[in-house]
């Protein structure tokens, strides 16, 4: 069956940068998604990349997608106390309302 | 402002009460799901509907159900609440078949049973 899957936590130190990792075992994804959380809040669309790219740059933000490992990763550069949140990857197939997600990665920032 | 509302933020209610959530987007959504947050974060589709009609249904129990009285509305009605529905229930929409797709969240509920 379909599944996306996350770390739940990774630590940096402020000013690096942060890699969270996804995998994905569908291979029919049109889009896949990064959405951050900030604490109390609902999610926000951070990023997403559609199935046909390999990368993605936005400003701090670079998406990549492997296809053939079906692996999509999302770094941020110069680390900052504002991107504390939890990042969801998420996958949508081709014909389908549904998105698929993990289960998030808490981004903790050291001083 | 354009945006995804849920009322209330807040709930705590006793076991065994019947409580509603209400959801209301203005962006013109055809499209509304119905997550659930665990407190450990994992979040759960629960419903959705499409143009006031249901297309998704997970398994939930059917103490939880779902009104749609308008595309810009949907509405979570749950009966006999346990302990184990404490959660943060989120609401979202999204126009299908436009673009990314991108799915617009509400701020959640955080509901609370005793």
């Amino acid at each position: 069956g379909e599944d996306v899957e996350q770390s739940l936590f990774l630590s940096v130190r402020e000013g690096d940068s942060s890699v969270i990792n996804c995998t994905y075992t569908d291979s029919s994804s049109t889009y896949l998604y990064w959405y951050k959380q900030e604490p109390g809040a609902g999610l926000q669309l951070l990023t997403y990349i559609f199935s046909n790219m390999d990368m993605k740059q936005d400003q701090r933000l670079t998406v990549l997608l492997n296809k053939k490992d079906k692996h999509l990763s999302l770094r941020i550069a110069d680390t900052q106390t504002g991107d504390s949140a939890i990042y969801f990857c998420a996958e949508k197939w081709d014909s389908n309302y549904q998105l698929i997600w993990g289960a998030g990665t808490k981004l903790i920032i050291k001083p | 402002d354009t945006a995804v509302s849920q009322t209330p933020k807040y709930l705590v209610t006793q076991m065994g009460n019947d409580k509603s959530i209400k959801c209301e987007q203005n962006l013109g959504h055809d499209t509304m799901y119905w997550y659930k947050q665990d407190s450990k974060k994992f979040l759960k589709i629960m419903f959705s509907y499409n143009n006031k009609e249901l297309i998704i249904n997970e398994t939930v129990p059917n103490r939880f159900s779902p009104k749609s009285p308008d595309k810009a509305h949907l509405n979570l009605h749950i009966n006999s609440l346990e302990l184990g529905d404490s959660a943060v229930y989120f609401c979202a929409s999204s126009l299908p078949g436009q673009g990314n797709n991108e799915q617009f969240f509400g701020p959640g509920t955080r509901l609370t049973v005793l």
